[in-house]
């Protein structure tokens, strides 16, 4: 499976946009770039996917980089709800997902 | 639609006993996944069925675990003989089989053993 890379954690003020990247280096032609969120004693939450272009859903946005090698999942205006680990996964379409260990945003009030 | 259902929430039992798990999943949803997750980790893949087929095996699922979806709908996840190494959350996911892989996770079962 193709790997991905982002940082352990990062923090962010609440109202103010939030900035998530994602290295994926090897990333193959077909692999999808997926984001899910878990928040604390929950399962993970779909929030956006992408192949290509850049993607907006109610949740957040989705810049992908021209060589797809690397991604952004932009939070317009964080709240404390979305303090959670964040996973950025690829896969080619539906089959299984290969989590990593995540970013874990904490929101500052 | 009530969204992915897992029963129970929380299990605590003996090491050597065997635990089983349900999974209910969105109705209409034809795949449906098994994950585990352990404490500061992502959840791993277990297995998958599409309907009632499982079509593909973690060799992290030992032959001290199955799984089952008889009729295509619900599913079990059976522990036997469990060990402390099983002390895991076990997630449940299912997606409509034709789109981009968009998962819909429970809330897990927590199993402790004791």
């Amino acid at each position: 499976d193709a790997k991905t890379t982002q940082p352990n954690s990062m923090e962010s003020n609440e109202e103010e946009p939030v900035h998530l990247p994602c290295n994926h280096s090897t990333i193959s032609g077909t692999d999808y770039i997926h984001w899910y969120r878990q928040l604390p004693s929950q399962g993970p939450e779909y929030v956006i996917h992408g192949l290509t272009s850049n993607v907006n859903n109610r949740m957040a946005s989705l810049a992908i980089a021209e060589d797809r090698k690397s991604s952004t999942l932009i939070l317009h205006r964080a709240t404390l709800r979305d303090a959670a680990v964040y996973y950025c996964i690829l896969g080619a379409g539906n089959e299984k997902l290969t989590f990593g260990t995540g970013t874990r945003l904490t929101i500052i009030p | 639609d009530t969204g992915v259902s897992q029963d129970p929430r929380h299990k605590i039992t003996k090491r050597g006993q065997n635990v089983t798990f349900r999974c209910d999943p969105i109705s209409e949803h034809n795949r449906l996944y098994w994950y585990r997750q352990t404490l500061g980790q992502g959840p791993e893949f277990l297995t998958y069925f599409q309907n009632e087929a499982q079509l593909e095996k973690s060799r992290l699922l030992s032959d001290r675990f199955s799984a089952e979806r008889p009729k295509g709908s619900f599913s079990t996840l059976e522990i036997q003989r469990t060990e402390q190494g099983d002390s895991a959350m076990y997630l449940c996911a299912s997606s409509p089989s034709r789109d981009s892989w968009v998962g819909f996770f429970g809330q897990g079962t927590r199993l402790t053993v004791v």
